[in-house]
Formats: structure tokens, C-alpha cells, sequence
């Protein structure tokens, strides 16, 4: 089942912050986050695992409601190149930790514009 | 260079014409998978598998095959493919350890008429 993400869109201008949102009805091991631009492939930015690690870029931050099984990515002082698609995906929680298998919601279109 | 590497990147083909979308990684990753992506929808699961022979169906299986007889390669097999199997595939693949991220392929743009 997709985890729900929103806002489905948000526009910004440069220099303005935003939150994308991510929420799972599953018990989670991971939440991952990707960025893509238009006809490329996503790109990594950031996971978040159950027990608080975490592992990213660096001038992106996240955090992981493990309790709510949600998370969000905070884009601070955004530039032009935080445009495009944003897309958590989520692992379920299984014997052992990682189960190897993500699940991605529909995604977040980000426009910044000058 | 680590990569993940896709065959054909465009396939224009016809209804019912068997074909095959090649996928290999070099990074000696354990688990790979497929997705497609169509507007609105997000990435979504075709199959992943955990390792060499191990398979499992993701969220829209049907319609397709995948094999996994070497460690490196996923190939993704649409043995009848119809119009609605138009889409853009990704095949991904990644480590199984801790920090699990997935390393994408460049896509594949199929179009099936």
C-alpha cells in the first residue's frame, strides 16, 4: 500500500522553506527520500530508520514519527535547484530489519521559482 | 563507476510482441527491482528480488516476469504487452545493508500501440 504524501504540489520562491509530508498506515523500518528531476531518474537524499539513525544530504533535513509512522522532509532557504518531483518511499517493518522491499507514494511536485 | 545500466532506453513495439528490458548493476548489490512510473501515480512496484532466484510480486505484477539467475542482472519480460503497459520503467537496485538506498537506473520509455 503507497504511503500518502503531501502536499501533491507546492510552488516557493527562492529563499522560502517548505515541508513535504509522508505518512504510512504500516509499521515502518525505514523511510527514504528521492528527488527527481524531469526525465531523469530519482536520486537519494536522505533515509531515516526506526530507532532515530539517519543518513543524507547534507543540507537536507528529515525527521521520522515513529509512533505516527510518518515523516517529513524540511527544505529550508530552497533554491532554484531544489525543483522537481519528491517521493518518500517506505520500508515495512520485518524479523530482522530491512526487508529490501520500497514503497514509493505519488510524489511531490516542487516548483521554485526567481 | 557504480551504476545501474538499462536496455533499450526507448522501445516503440506493437501488441502481443514478445520483449525483454535489460537491467545490471555492478555494485555487487543483493536486492533489485522494477518499477513504472505514470503521471499521477508515482514509482510503482513490479517486482524486487532479495537475492540470485529469489522473487517477489510487487504492487502491479501483472503482465510481466522477471528472472534473477545472476547476482548483477533483473531482466524484466513482458511476454504479451499491451497499451497499457505504456509507461516508463526503472529498474533500481541496493545493498540490503542498514543504509539501504536504491541506486536507479536511467529509465526505459516504453510505448506499446
Amino acid at each position: 500500500q503507497q504511503p500518502v504524501q503531501s502536499p501533491q504540489a507546492v510552488i516557493l520562491r527562492e529563499g522560502e522553506d517548505a515541508v513535504i509530508n509522508c505518512s504510512s498506515s504500516k509499521a515502518l523500518y525505514s523511510v527514504h527520500w528521492y528527488r527527481q528531476k524531469h526525465g531523469e531518474a530519482p536520486v537519494f537524499l536522505m533515509i531515516l530508520l526506526k530507532g532515530g539513525e539517519q543518513k543524507g544530504h547534507d543540507k537536507i533535513s528529515a525527521s521520522f514519527n515513529e509512533k505516527k509512522q510518518q515523516s517529513s522532509l524540511y527544505l529550508t532557504a530552497s533554491q532554484l535547484s531544489y525543483s522537481g518531483t519528491y517521493f518518500c518511499g517506505t520500508e515495512k517493518a520485518g524479523y530482522g530489519g530491512s526487508q529490501g522491499n520500497l514503497i514509493f507514494g505519488k510524489g511531490t511536485k516542487l516548483s521554485v521559482k526567481p | 563507476e557504480a551504476q545501474v545500466t538499462q536496455n533499450p532506453r526507448y522501445l516503440i513495439t506493437v501488441t502481443g510482441k514478445k520483449l525483454t528490458v535489460t537491467c545490471s548493476q555492478n555494485m555487487n548489490h543483493e536486492y533489485m527491482s522494477w518499477y513504472r512510473q505514470d503521471p499521477g501515480l508515482g514509482l510503482r512496484q513490479i517486482y524486487y528480488s532479495m537475492n540470485v532466484e529469489v522473487t517477489d510480486k510487487g504492487d502491479v505484477p501483472e503482465g510481466y516476469k522477471v528472472s534473477r539467475k545472476e547476482k548483477r542482472n533483473f531482466p524484466l519480460i513482458l511476454e504479451s504487452p499491451s497499451p497499457n503497459q505504456t509507461s516508463l520503467y526503472f529498474c533500481a537496485s541496493s545493498s540490503g545493508q542498514v543504509y539501504n538506498e536504491q541506486f536507479f537506473g536511467p529509465g526505459t520509455r516504453l510505448t506499446v500501440l
